[in-house]
């Protein structure tokens, strides 16, 4: 089946380490996004990339970087750099051509620092 | 910049009653609208949409009209469900920045 997704589902990470999180997509979309979720603050966009190899800062970029070398991965590091990166991170793709704004999200992937 | 405001929850109801959920943006140009639902534990995922001004969408009962006038898109359902608890979240797509906005979420709980 066609889809969206994210690994891990669950991620625990020390204090001053760098982790990735994957996601994977076989829908041929050619944009792609990277949303964090908090509890009473909504989605706020992080990255996006309409097309391979290019990508765009989002609203809440600092601390996050991200590639896109292959139309279906969109992989997101979340540094030392980012003060407070536990959250729920949602990944998302779109068709692209053109791109009406209709998302077709991933499961998600809970990262919490200790 | 554009920017979308959702009521704030919860939003507590008993089963079969009428449910309003409150959005409303700003925006230059000609944006289209979405609500996104997203049941526990998941990720979202599109629950209708509206391209134009007076455009209706619906889905499962659900709807919302794009008033530009008053730039408004509340989501209405004339008998909610118990299965229908969730949060809701209202967004803006605009095809200038390829970027789509989200509201804040307003999480539905309802009663059996």
């Amino acid at each position: 089946d066609g889809g969206i997704t994210q690994s891990p589902k669950y991620l625990f990470r020390k204090e001053g380490q760098n982790v990735t999180l994957s996601c994977e997509q076989n829908l041929n979309h050619d944009a792609m996004y990277w949303y964090r979720q908090d509890p009473g603050q909504g989605l706020r966009l992080i990255y996006y990339s309409q097309i391979v190899n290019d990508f765009q800062k989002g609203d809440i970029a600092e601390g996050y970087s991200v590639s896109r070398e292959k139309k279906e991965s969109f992989p997101l590091t979340v540094t030392s750099a980012q003060k407070n990166p536990t959250a729920f991170y949602l990944c998302a793709s779109t068709p692209g051509q053109p791109n009406t704004g209709e998302l077709f999200f991933g499961e998600g992937s809970r990262l919490t620092v200790l | 910049g554009n920017s979308v405001t959702q009521m704030e929850g919860p939003v507590t109801l008993s089963e079969e009653a009428f449910l309003t959920i409150n959005c409303t943006y700003t925006a230059t140009g000609y944006p289209s609208l979405f609500w996104y639902v997203q049941y526990p534990g998941e990720g979202l995922q599109l629950l209708l949409k509206a391209t134009k001004a007076d455009d209706k969408g619906s889905n499962k009962g659900f709807e919302a009209t794009y008033r530009k006038e008053t730039t408004s898109f509340h989501l209405e359902k004339g008998s909610v469900q118990v299965s229908d608890s969730a949060v809701y979240f209202c967004a803006l797509f605009s095809s200038n920045t390829g970027k789509l906005i989200f509201g804040q979420g307003t999480t539905l709980q309802v009663k059996p």
